[in-house]
């Protein structure tokens, strides 16, 4: 597609029940990013995949948090256990990879709501 | 640690006027810094972006100043539109890194 697809936009959950929020990149794009943007709030980095390189998980708020990037292209971040400050706009970007050079493309984002 | 600190909270200009939002960074290895504009249900996007061998770059009305030294870059929108009232972000990076934002300026243009 033209740009960064999330889905699903919206999401209500009990607390304690598990949740997938899936994200499809611009295609070619290998920078794959995660971001939580709570209200009032800046956007907080979860984590950053590259290529076929580690994934970056140091933003990850708790071991509730997981994210796989499958075949390069499509991601998938999964929170456990989901407690009600989990609430949040979940973002996901793409690149080009460069940072510098091409700046984020981001998504519509998730919004997650625990009740 | 905030990486990324920005100013004000929210901003109220009437129409034709100039819009200002500071930011201010503490880590001198970054050397990209972009703004990004967000209206309500939308994701960020990308604006404009600096990199510190220049001081200063013009799109259209919008302007990002930077001083190096004094670790700090703004954003100028000259000639504020209502259409321009959004959430603005800055952000700074280091080559092949991720972003870290600014908490984040709600901009409101009075016609």
């Amino acid at each position: 597609g033209a740009g960064v697809s999330q889905s699903p936009s919206n999401k209500v959950t009990e607390k304690g029940k598990d949740v997938e929020l899936r994200c499809d990149p611009i295609s070619g794009h290998t920078a794959l990013y995660w971001y939580r943007q709570s209200l009032g709030q800046g956007l907080e980095f979860l984590i950053y995949f590259q290529g076929n390189s580690a994934p970056d998980k140091s933003g990850l708020p708790s071991d509730r948090f997981s994210a796989e990037r499958t075949g390069g292209s499509v991601s998938t971040l999964t929170i456990q256990r989901t407690q009600q400050e989990d609430s949040a706009v979940y973002l996901c970007a793409s690149s080009l990879g460069r940072t510098e050079n091409y700046g984020y493309t981001f998504g519509s984002g998730t919004r997650l709501t625990v009740v | 640690q905030q990486q990324v600190k920005q100013s004000p909270q929210s901003l109220i200009v009437q129409k034709g006027g100039i819009s200002i939002i500071n930011c201010a960074y503490e880590n001198t290895a970054f050397d990209y810094f972009p703004w990004y504009q967000q209206f309500p249900g939308k994701g960020p996007a990308l604006l404009i972006a600096i990199r510190p061998d220049v001081s200063e770059k013009k799109e259209g009305r919008f302007t990002i100043s930077f001083n190096k030294s004094a670790k700090q870059f703004s954003l100028h929108i000259m000639d504020s539109q209502p259409g321009d009232s959004a959430t603005y972000f800055c952000a700074a990076s280091r080559t092949g890194n991720q972003f870290y934002f600014g908490t984040g300026t709600s901009l409101t243009v009075i016609p």
